[in-house]
C-alpha cells in the first residue's frame, strides 16, 4: 500500500503570497490531520478532517485553512504568508480519528 | 495542563551501546494513548508504537522496547545494541480527547539520537 504523499515537497514563496499544499492519504484512510513543525515551536497541530468535515482545529490564525475532498485528499492553504510560516508541514492519515496516524514526508515551505 | 516532556534534547552513543529515551506526560484524562515516532533526516515521522492507558505491559520489538509506568507518568523507549541507522529524532506523543468525539495529539519536543560508528 502506498504511504501518505504530499506535494510539493519543497516550496519557496515571498511574504504576502499564498500557498496551497496537498496531501493524499493512504488508500482507505478517511481522516487527515495537518501539523506545522518548526525548530522553535516543535510539532503543532493545525487541523483534522474526517469525511470532508473539519473536526478539530489548533491555535493558528485564520490565514491557515484547509479542506478535504470526497476522495479523502486534503489541501491546506496559507494566505498572506509571513516569514514565520517557514516550516515543515506534515500531513498524517488514519482510517478514522480514533486510529493511529501515519505521516507523509512533509512539504518544506520557505518564505522569503 | 496536558503536556509531554522529553527532557533529553540530544543523546550521542557509540554503536552497539544501549540507549533509553525518556518521556514524561501529564494528562487529566483516564483514557489516553501514547505514541513514539521516529523522524529520520528525510522528515517523515515513522510510527513505532501505540499504547493505551489501560495496558501497562512492557513491549519488545526486536531491538526496541518500551516501558510504560502510569505511577510515574512515563513511557520510556530503549534501543538495545544501537546502530547508525537509529540516528534520528524521536518523538513521544499523547493523544487524548479534545472535545467529545475528537482527539488532540500533543507531541514532545523530541530527542535527537546520534549513533556514532
Amino acid at each position: 500500500k502506498a504511504g501518505v504523499t504530499q506535494t510539493p515537497r519543497y516550496l519557496i514563496k515571498t511574504r504576502g503570497q499564498q500557498v496551497t499544499l496537498s496531501c493524499s492519504p493512504i488508500s482507505g484512510h478517511r481522516s487527515v490531520s495537518w501539523y506545522q513543525q518548526t525548530p522553535g515551536q516543535g510539532l503543532q497541530f493545525l487541523f483534522e478532517y474526517f469525511s470532508e468535515t473539519q473536526r478539530n482545529k489548533g491555535n493558528f490564525p485564520g490565514r491557515f485553512s484547509g479542506r478535504q475532498f470526497s476522495n479523502s485528499r486534503s489541501e491546506m492553504n496559507v494566505s498572506t504568508l509571513e516569514l514565520g510560516d517557514s516550516a515543515l508541514y506534515l500531513c498524517a492519515s488514519s482510517p478514522s480519528p480514533t486510529e493511529t496516524q501515519y505521516f507523509g514526508p512533509g512539504t518544506r515551505l520557505l518564505v522569503l | 495542563a496536558q503536556k509531554v516532556t522529553q527532557a533529553q534534547t540530544e543523546i550521542s552513543v557509540v554503536e552497539k551501546e544501549d540507549v533509553t529515551l525518556d518521556c514524561v506526560y501529564e494528562t487529566r484524562d483516564t483514557t489516553y494513548y501514547l505514541f513514539w515516532y521516529k523522524q529520520p533526516p528525510s522528515g517523515e515521522l515513522v510510527f513505532l508504537i501505540r499504547r493505551n492507558s489501560f495496558d501497562e505491559q512492557n513491549e519488545i520489538s526486536g531491538r526496541y522496547s518500551w516501558n510504560f509506568q502510569k505511577s510515574t507518568s512515563s513511557f520510556n523507549f530503549t534501543i538495545t545494541a544501537s546502530q547508525v541507522v537509529d540516528s534520528a529524532v524521536y518523538f513521544c506523543a499523547l493523544r487524548q480527547v479534545y472535545v467529545p468525539g475528537t482527539y488532540k495529539y500533543i507531541f514532545g519536543t523530541g530527542t535527537r539520537l546520534k549513533v556514532l560508528a
